[in-house]
């Protein structure tokens, strides 16, 4: 199974709105609503934002949102702020429990 | 407070096996499945499998089989992932990872361990 594919990059200004795709094929993210999204500063722990393709874990502040259509998944960053500069990972579920990860997105607050 | 506590780091020579521990606290310990994933120095996530502590059921990605082993001790909470026959490209920091499933995959992994750098190098 390949990685699940992901823009290299993506920038805006703060107070902007940033949406990061992740697309996948109809064996993963197509059939699956197991989408999760994962904020990775440098040097530290993914960090689970959203789950089930748009829920957020208590904590997570509601400026980031999830979402899917067909075979492609999104987060949504709105009201950019410095901290959300990081890394950005997406998984899927790849059927019979596997999970596929997304190549990463480096996102710049500019 | 719930966490996930890991060994420290390893080096490694060619060909030669790493067992990475993974000890839990705060929660209960047999009710969640424990990922494994790693990250190559400046690369992407790669999941390489789960276990479920209670059942100590696992399932590895295909990429891995036959040469990682995950299980568990429920006396201590802790799970272990052992990969065998190392070679350069398995240098990597190696995360194990909560499901957020209660006895369920959710596939949302949220609370991590803090990552075990592990050095293949002759």
């Amino acid at each position: 199974q390949s990685a699940l594919t992901q823009p290299p990059s993506a920038s805006g200004s703060p107070g902007q709105s940033v949406t990061i795709s992740c697309t996948g094929t109809s064996s993963d993210v197509g059939t699956y609503n197991y989408v999760s999204w994962y904020q990775q500063h440098p040097g530290k722990a993914p960090k689970l934002m959203i789950y089930e393709v748009s829920k957020r874990p208590s904590g997570v502040p509601d400026r980031f949102s999830g979402s899917k259509s067909g075979n492609t998944a999104s987060l949504t960053v709105s009201g950019l702020q410095a901290e959300d500069e990081a890394d950005y990972f997406c998984s899927s579920d790849a059927g019979r429990n596997n999970v596929l990860f997304g190549g990463g997105t480096k996102l710049t607050v500019l | 407070q719930v966490q996930l506590v890991q060994s420290g780091a390893e080096v490694k020579k060619p060909g030669a096996s790493v067992k990475v521990s993974c000890k839990a606290s705060g929660y209960i310990f047999t009710g969640y499945y424990i990922h494994w994933v790693r990250q190559a120095p400046g690369q992407g996530l790669e999941w390489m499998g789960w276990i479920n502590p209670n059942s100590g059921a696992t399932n590895y990605a295909q990429k891995f089989q036959g040469r990682v082993t995950m299980t568990r001790d429920t006396s201590i909470n802790t799970v272990y992932m052992e990969l065998s026959r190392l070679r350069s490209d398995d240098t990597a920091v190696y995360y194990c990872a909560r499901d957020l499933g209660w006895s369920r995959l959710l596939g949302g992994m949220d609370v991590w361990g803090q990552g075990t750098p592990v050095t293949v190098s002759s």
